[in-house]
């Protein structure tokens, strides 16, 4: 079985933090999706990777960054925390078609 | 811009019924669609996976349908149990990296 494991379930951090968001996987796969869920507008991809030190902007990468070092570790950065980025985060890998979620990080910035 | 619907009012039927949901897309030709469940608080879990040539998908009490002329996937979940009950999410595939394209979801509650 796919495990995509995130390092908060959920978090308060407050305007103006840097905040950290990590992932990772056990599979040696090569692409991996970072999303941010909110109500009514479904999944929105912040940032992918598709291979370790490579990635590209998704649909909404404003206020995000990310890092991939090693490849079971995908990171989202927020450089500098606003309230517009509460929301839920998750983190995804895929092969070869499907994608694996993991349980997601519920972020409240205050 | 490509776009992807769908129904965003939740759907209650009685458990033992068929639920039907609808995933409609436009400016778009993708070479497959999936559908995710996911339950509240948790990420989505993949269900299914149909292909653009193929009509029809099943596995076990769900049945996806494709239909790239009218741009619609029908997915069926026949004799429901309120085990059934979460958000059901359409995805598209939309090239490079194997991308995909979410819909915002359809919560279907399933009713004793």
């Amino acid at each position: 079985d796919v495990k995509v494991t995130q390092s908060s379930r959920y978090l308060v951090k407050r305007t103006g933090e840097k905040v950290f968001l990590e992932c990772v996987q056990d599979m040696d796969h090569e692409n991996m999706f970072w999303y941010r869920q909110d109500p009514g507008l479904g999944l929105r991809l912040i940032y992918f990777s598709y291979d370790v030190k490579m990635k590209e902007k998704g649909d909404i990468p404003e206020g995000y960054s990310v890092s991939r070092e090693k490849k079971e570790r995908f990171s989202l950065i927020l450089e500098s925390a606003s309230t517009n980025q509460t929301s839920m985060y998750l983190c995804a890998t895929q092969v070869p078609e499907t994608q694996y979620f993991g349980p997601g990080t519920r972020l409240l910035v205050l | 811009s490509q776009k992807i619907e769908q129904n965003s009012e939740a759907l209650n039927i009685q458990e033992g019924k068929t639920a039907t949901l609808t995933c409609n897309y436009t400016n778009y030709s993708p070479a497959y669609l999936q559908w995710y469940r996911q339950d509240p608080g948790r990420g989505p879990v993949f269900l299914l996976l149909i292909r653009e040539n193929e009509k029809e998908k099943r596995k076990e009490r769900l049945k996806v349908t494709f239909d790239t002329t009218l741009k619609q996937s029908l997915f069926h979940i026949t004799a429901s149990q309120p085990a059934d009950s979460a958000t059901y999410l359409c995805a598209l595939d939309r090239g490079g990296y194997n991308k995909l394209i979410f819909g915002a979801g359809t919560r279907l509650a399933v009713h004793p």
